[in-house]
């Protein structure tokens, strides 16, 4: 059985400081590993992926990836109160099936 | 430009009662996925499609469930008999040819089964 494991939080972060978001994950064979953002109500929105071991930077978001111990992380500088959104993590297998977390719902406190 | 549409966004169903989802992919992507999401949880896989074909199908939860893309755009999920569990969030999600990763989902079409 295929898995990514999210804490569902909440997770509460004062405004300006860095918020870190974890996933792990149970398919070796997963590749590929996605960041999406969903408001409440609304649709998934991608934030960003990662395919190799190590960080990828884009703006205020960078994505971590350790393969050897199935963690994929995301961390948020400088956050803001429209960050606050439930941060979903997807791995996806060698047949381009995505494999969802329940998400983790963050908090951004002003 | 136009982004992935969702038709109906609402859809209220007496138990029994056959429902169809309408998904217009962005143009030119090639893969479609179907998603269900329960309230809480994250989306779970139903049927994914390249072009007119169904690659995929093994998320479907039952045979009461069919998705068909007879001409490799619009995308139809049909639910029959539909129960009162197949009450949720349908979410649809394209990708372009060269980044199938890459799901641009559509707003979804919320199913509430009475």
């Amino acid at each position: 059985q295929k898995e990514v494991e999210q804490n569902s939080g909440p997770l509460s972060v004062p405004e300006g400081a860095i918020a870190s978001l974890n996933c792990t994950y149970s398919d070796r064979g997963s590749q590929s590993f996605f960041w999406y953002r969903q408001y409440s109500g609304k649709s998934p929105e991608l934030i960003m992926f990662i395919y190799s071991n190590g960080d990828k930077e884009d703006g205020r978001f960078t994505a971590q990836l350790n393969k050897a111990s199935q963690y994929v992380s995301l961390l948020i500088r400088d956050s803001q109160p429209s960050d606050s959104a439930t941060y979903l993590c997807a791995g996806q297998d060698s047949n381009y099936q995505l494999i969802w977390g329940a998400g983790t719902k963050l908090i951004i406190k002003p | 430009g136009a982004g992935v549409s969702q038709s109906p966004r609402y859809k209220v169903a007496k138990r029994g009662q056959d429902v169809a989802l309408r998904c217009d992919p962005i143009s030119g992507h090639v893969s479609l996925f179907w998603y269900q999401q329960a309230l809480g949880q994250g989306p779970e896989f139903l049927t994914y499609f390249q072009n007119e074909a169904q690659l995929d199908k093994s998320g479907l939860p039952s045979d009461r469930f069919f998705a068909e893309r007879p001409e490799g755009s619009v995308s139809t999920l049909k639910i029959q008999r539909t129960q009162q569990e197949d009450s949720a969030v349908y979410l649809c999600a394209s990708s372009p040819p060269r980044e199938p990763r890459l799901g641009y989902f559509g707003p979804g079409t919320r199913l509430l089964v009475l």
